[in-house]
């Protein structure tokens, strides 16, 4: 089946900590995003990658670090400057970097301990 | 740019009602619009799109949507709830560079 893979599905993190939140796709998509969730404000866009090897800020991208060495891959690493990281993080992909229909992954949680 | 309004952060409905929930968008060029669903601890999936021709567009699970261009609205409609549709909903809009979400709807359907 094809689709969009997250791990882990929780995830915790220590104060000062660096944490790497993996998205994997088998769609074929040369588009993937990810997207923070918290409670009441819907999804905020965190980095995109349009193609292999390339990849923008989103509208909250700081504290964030994102690559995109291979096409089914596009991994979040959540650094120790992002002060507030507790929140559900969603990856998505789309066929093409146009008007279209988000796949979603099934999201992981992190929570600081 | 584009932007979402989903009006009322929580509705609630008995079982058998209709269902209204509510998306205004605004945009600067000719919009694509969402409705997504996402379930407890799940990712989002999508229950229907518009993009272009007939205005009133019939999604999964029973679900339809209008789109009002003369009102900039995109609500989603249920003639009659059931259970399972208990969920949070997810109003979307796609202009030319990105997809806006709006806060979205929590659903709750009572026996």
């Amino acid at each position: 089946d094809g689709g969009i893979t997250q791990s882990p599905k929780y995830l915790f993190r220590k104060e000062g900590q660096n944490v790497t939140l993996s998205c994997e796709q088998n769609l074929n998509h040369d588009a993937m995003y990810w997207y923070r969730q918290d409670p009441g404000q819907g999804l905020r866009l965190i980095y995109y990658s349009q193609i292999v090897n390339d990849f923008q800020k989103g509208d909250i991208a700081e504290g964030y670090s994102v690559s995109r060495e291979k096409k089914e891959s596009f991994p979040l690493t959540v650094t120790s400057a992002q002060k507030n990281p507790t929140a559900f993080y969603l990856c998505a992909s789309t066929m093409t970097w146009k008007q279209e229909t988000q796949y979603f992954g099934p999201g992981t949680r992190l929570l600081v301990l | 740019a584009q932007s979402v309004t989903q009006l009322g952060s929580h509705v609630s409905v008995s079982e058998g009602a209709l269902v209204l929930l509510r998306c205004n968008y605004s945009s600067s060029v000719p919009p694509y619009l969402f409705w997504y669903v996402q379930y407890p601890n799940q990712g989002l999936q999508l229950l229907l799109k518009y993009t272009t021709g007939a205005t009133l567009v019939k999604g999964i699970n029973g679900f339809e949507a209008e789109f009002k261009k003369s009102e900039t609205s995109f609500h989603l409609t249920k003639p009659s709830a059931h259970m399972s549709d208990a969920a949070e909903y997810f109003c979307a809009v796609s202009g030319a560079n990105d997809m806006r979400f709006g806060a979205g709807t929590r659903l709750t359907v009572k026996p």
